[in-house]
């Protein structure tokens, strides 16, 4: 039980373009999803906090403008990279803490690697 | 400020058992203990968590020291598979999970 899966799994994308990377939990349901980024040899960054049906949270420094995310759903949160750079790739995971009363623990998913040509 | 300390790299011979330390010396009454790993490439997979007493699953042994201002996470008998980035988390419920640099442990055949 608690699978989260993410898609897609890796992108490649143009300068200048927009990507969209869903997160999903498999079997529980989500009030609450997070986004991180990843770059090479470094811990997790927390990027924002989703609740379901109420705008994301965004962590210090991060751009709400360029890194939208959206969870209309107990079981679904998407983050759109908007006007991507090289210097937004990275490796961006989702996390969802299922709505079970009693756990708060949080499941991760596999992960999306970007990278922006 | 980081609320834990843990070793950057160790080392554990195959068959053997992994005594991953962490030290949490600001740990406050209602924060837990969480343990995450992260294999090379993919998303942090949960291990286990503990408030004072010590824990145990399929995965790994929590021990939590009396004071719990540290704790010792162990797998029994380390694999290969088992060569990750552990991640020692100190969080009150339904804090957010904040990662520091974590503990790079070798499993060597």
């Amino acid at each position: 039980g608690a699978v989260v899966s993410q898609h897609p799994s890796w992108v490649i994308c143009k300068s200048g373009t927009s990507v969209k990377i869903e997160c999903r939990s498999l079997d529980f349901q989500a009030t609450t999803m997070f986004w991180y980024r990843q770059f090479p040899k470094q811990s997790l960054m927390l990027m924002a906090t989703s609740n379901e049906g109420s705008k994301a949270t965004y962590e210090q420094g991060v751009e709400k403008d360029k890194f939208l995310i959206n969870h209309a759903s107990l079981t679904l949160s998407t983050l759109t990279v908007t006007s991507a750079h090289p210097e937004d790739s990275s490796f961006y995971i989702c996390s969802a803490r299922p709505r079970t009363s009693g756990t708060d623990t949080q499941y991760f998913g596999p992960g999306t690697r970007l990278t922006v040509l | 400020d980081a609320k834990t300390t843990q070793p950057p790299s160790m080392d554990c011979a195959e068959g053997r058992a992994a005594n991953l330390p962490c030290n949490h010396s600001t740990i406050s009454g209602n924060e837990y203990v969480y343990w995450y790993r992260q294999i090379h490439s993919q998303g942090p997979q949960y291990i286990i968590h503990g408030l004072k007493n010590n824990e145990t699953n399929e995965m790994a042994s929590l021990i939590i020291t009396e004071d719990r201002k540290s704790s010792t996470l162990i797998l029994p008998h380390a694999t290969l598979r088992d060569t990750a980035v552990y991640y020692c988390i100190v969080r009150a419920s339904y804090d957010k999970v904040i990662f520091g640099p974590g503990t790079s442990l070798s499993v060597i055949p």
